[in-house]
C-alpha cells in the first residue's frame, strides 16, 4: 500500500508545452512534500520542495500546487524543454520521506 | 567534498549469499536512509538513522539489517540474499530528516 500515489505513470509533452504530475497522499501528519528529478543512470536530486502552509511555490520553469484540504499537490513544469526528460518523483515526510512511484516524463522537440 | 559514496557500483550474488553495501557521507549529515529503486515502485524505504547509534525500519526492511556506528557511514546488510532483492539501491543523507536527501550514485545488485 503506497502511502504517496503518483500519476500518470509515464507522460509525453511537445516542447513548449506543460507537464503537469499529480500526487495524492492520505496521512496528513505529513509536512514536507518534496519533488525530484531522476535521469537515467543517477541518483534522484531535490528540485522543488513546498510545506503545507503554503498553496503555492514556483522556482523559474517549475511549480508546486498544494491542496491541503484534498490532500494532494502537483508540480508544474511550464515551457518543458528536451532537457527535462526525466523520471520525476514526488514524496512526502513525517520523520522520514516516503516517495511515490515515479513519472517518465519525455519532451519532444 | 565528495557528497554521498556508495560502493559496489554493480554485484552479482548467488541466492543465499550475504554481503555489505557500504555508504559514506562527508557533509556532517545526521539523518541517512537506503532506498531500493524497482520498476513501477518507484523508490521505496529500507531503513533510516537520525544519527549515530539510532536506526529505524522504514517500508520494506525484511532481509537487510544496518547500523550507524559514526555520523560518516551507513552501511546496508543482505543477511541472505533472494532474487526479489535484485534491485538498484540508493544511500541518501541529509542535515535533518528527509529535508534536501542527497543521494549516492547508486548500487545495481543482481541475485541469481
Amino acid at each position: 500500500q503506497q502511502q504517496v500515489k503518483q500519476s500518470p505513470q509515464s507522460l509525453i509533452v511537445q516542447k513548449g508545452g506543460i507537464s503537469i504530475i499529480n500526487c495524492a497522499y492520505e496521512n496528513t501528519a505529513f509536512d514536507y512534500f518534496p519533488w525530484y528529478q531522476q535521469f537515467p543512470g543517477k541518483g534522484p536530486a531535490l528540485l522543488i520542495a513546498i510545506r503545507p502552509d503554503v498553496s503555492e511555490k514556483k522556482e523559474g520553469r517549475f511549480t508546486i500546487s498544494f491542496n491541503k484540504s484534498a490532500k494532494q499537490f502537483s508540480l508544474h513544469i511550464m515551457d518543458s524543454q528536451p532537457g527535462d526528460s526525466a523520471t520525476y518523483f514526488c514524496a512526502a515526510r513525517r520523520n522520514k520521506l516516503i516517495f511515490g512511484a515515479g513519472t517518465r516524463l519525455a519532451v519532444h522537440p | 567534498n565528495a557528497g554521498v559514496t556508495q560502493t559496489p557500483k554493480f554485484q552479482v550474488l548467488k541466492t543465499g549469499q550475504s554481503m555489505t553495501l557500504q555508504c559514506a557521507q562527508d557533509m556532517n549529515h545526521e539523518y541517512m536512509s537506503w532506498y531500493r529503486q524497482d520498476p513501477g515502485m518507484g523508490l521505496r524505504l529500507i531503513h533510516y538513522s537520525v544519527g549515530a547509534g539510532i536506526t529505524d525500519q522504514g517500508e520494506v526492511p525484511n532481509g537487510y539489517n544496518v547500523s550507524r556506528s559514526t555520523t560518516e557511514d551507513f552501511p546496508l546488510r543482505l543477511l541472505s540474499a533472494a532474487p526479489s532483492q535484485t534491485s538498484v539501491y540508493f544511500c541518501a543523507s541529509s542535515y535533518s530528516a528527509g529535508e534536501k536527501l542527497f543521494f549516492g550514485s547508486g548500487t545495481q545488485l543482481s541475485v541469481l
